[in-house]
């Protein structure tokens, strides 16, 4: 079956240290895992995704295929970065399954 | 491009009542999907499209139906609702890599 796993629910950090949300994923096949960002009463939009390996507003994330996750991490945390955080497994057939979110909270 | 709108924002029903949720998506993706998203429990995919004529159920379908003839619309109809089905809903449509999502509706059943 596949599953995304996101351990932390409620994730708090001061500004200006650093931040890492986990997701762990079981699938069977190939991979292809994303990171989406829900801002207060604003819709959920993509943050990044593996495949591209690219950095945005300063959050990265490395597939890690022997651990099965896909952390995002960011080395110095912005208040603005406060707001729920969906990893995503992407499967044949465009469906995607989310995991339970992370709610980040970035403390001045 | 509009993207991908949602209709209404908010509603409120009566248990048992039944209710359409509108999606439609100006992009001419194939794919488009509902989910509901409840606090702890994340995004749940409720029922999904790949194409015009063509659906298929979700992790929690019960209680919804959907259609879809057209590329462009995929109502969500609740036929008798619940207050199980108190939650935020949300429409998507997909091509490729990414998923672009509507504002959402916010629905209360008491």
């Amino acid at each position: 079956a596949q599953r995304v796993t996101q351990p932390e629910k409620l994730l708090s950090v001061f500004k200006g240290a650093p931040v890492e949300l986990k997701c762990n994923y079981s699938y069977s096949g190939s991979p292809e895992l994303f990171w989406y960002v829900q801002y207060s009463r604003q819709r959920l939009q993509l943050l990044l995704r593996h495949i591209s390996r690219e950095s945005i507003k300063g959050f990265t994330a490395d597939l890690n295929k022997g651990e099965t996750s896909f952390h995002l991490k960011k080395p110095f945390a912005q208040e603005e970065d406060s707001a729920m955080y969906y990893c995503a497994l992407k499967r044949p057939g465009n469906q995607f399954y989310f995991g339970t979110g992370t709610s980040l909270t970035v403390i001045p | 491009n509009a993207g991908v709108t949602q209709t209404p924002k908010f509603q409120v029903l009566k248990t048992g009542q039944s209710m359409t949720l509108q999606c439609a998506q100006d992009m001419n993706h194939e794919y488009m999907s509902w989910y509901r998203q409840d606090p702890g429990m994340g995004l749940r995919l409720i029922h999904y499209s790949v194409g015009a004529g063509i659906t298929d159920q979700g992790e929690v379908p019960n209680g919804y139906n959907v259609s879809r003839s057209t590329t462009e619309d995929f109502p969500l109809r609740l036929l008798s609702a619940a207050p199980s089905q108190t939650s935020v809903y949300f429409c998507a449509s997909s091509l490729g890599q990414t998923v672009t999502f509507g504002s959402g509706t916010r629905l209360t059943v008491v």
